[in-house]
């Protein structure tokens, strides 16, 4: 699986939009993108995911570079209940959930 | 329409005992995942089940720890002889049959059982 290179820590007003970027510039062609984040002593929670084009659900929206090496999760309108580490996780089928450092994001009132 | 169901959610065993970690997967997911968090670690992927078999065991400690996920029940997530070093966030994983290679990677996480070792 592609490696990726994620900030440590990022924080964010609330109310406002939170993006948050993510290197994998060795992905490979059947590797999608996938994003979980952890709030503090959760289980993770799948946020969303895409290969090449642009997503967007309830939650997010994920922007990928049209070279596919790097990609920005965009949280539209921040919460403080949005506070948590953000995984960025390129993987193709049947190969499991590898989790990195991820990121930090802090929304501060 | 529940979520991943673990239990316990703590469980506190001394030295040398065994701890028994249970996840109930959601209705209709067939895929089990167990990783393990230790205290102010990242998530460390263990094992994943389907019903009856081991498909990947690469992160298991090859001693001390088994998983089994039987036609009926939960998954079990055993520990034997449990010493200070196995202390953590013990979190389960499902999800569904694959439907499709775009979703196969979409798990619903259980809210995990954090073992203590005294």
């Amino acid at each position: 699986d592609a490696k990726t290179t994620q900030p440590p820590s990022m924080d964010c007003a609330e109310g406002r939009a939170a993006n948050l970027p993510c290197n994998h510039s060795t992905i490979s062609g059947n590797e999608y993108v996938y994003w979980y984040r952890q709030i503090h002593s959760q289980g993770p929670q799948y946020i969303i995911h895409g290969l090449k084009n642009n997503e967007t659900n309830e939650m997010a929206s994920l922007i990928i570079t049209e070279d596919r090496k790097s990609s920005t999760l965009i949280l539209p309108h921040a919460t403080l209940r949005d506070t948590a580490v953000y995984y960025c996780i390129p993987i193709s089928y049947g190969n499991k959930l590898v989790f990195g450092a991820g990121t930090i994001l802090r929304v501060k009132s | 329409n529940a979520g991943v169901m673990q239990n316990p959610r703590h469980l506190v065993r001394r030295r040398g005992q065994e701890a028994r970690l249970r996840c109930s997967p959601m209705k209709g997911h067939s895929h089990v995942y167990w990783y393990r968090q230790l205290p102010e670690e990242g998530l460390k992927f263990m094992v994943y089940l389907q019903k009856e078999n081991i498909i990947d065991e690469s992160g298991m400690p090859k001693e001390r720890f088994s998983a089994e996920f039987p036609k009926e029940g939960p998954s079990i997530l055993r520990i034997q002889q449990v010493v200070r070093g196995d202390s953590a966030a013990y979190f389960c994983a499902s999800s569904p049959p694959v439907r499709g290679i775009s979703g196969a990677n979409v798990l619903t996480f259980g809210a995990g059982s954090r073992l203590t070792v005294l």
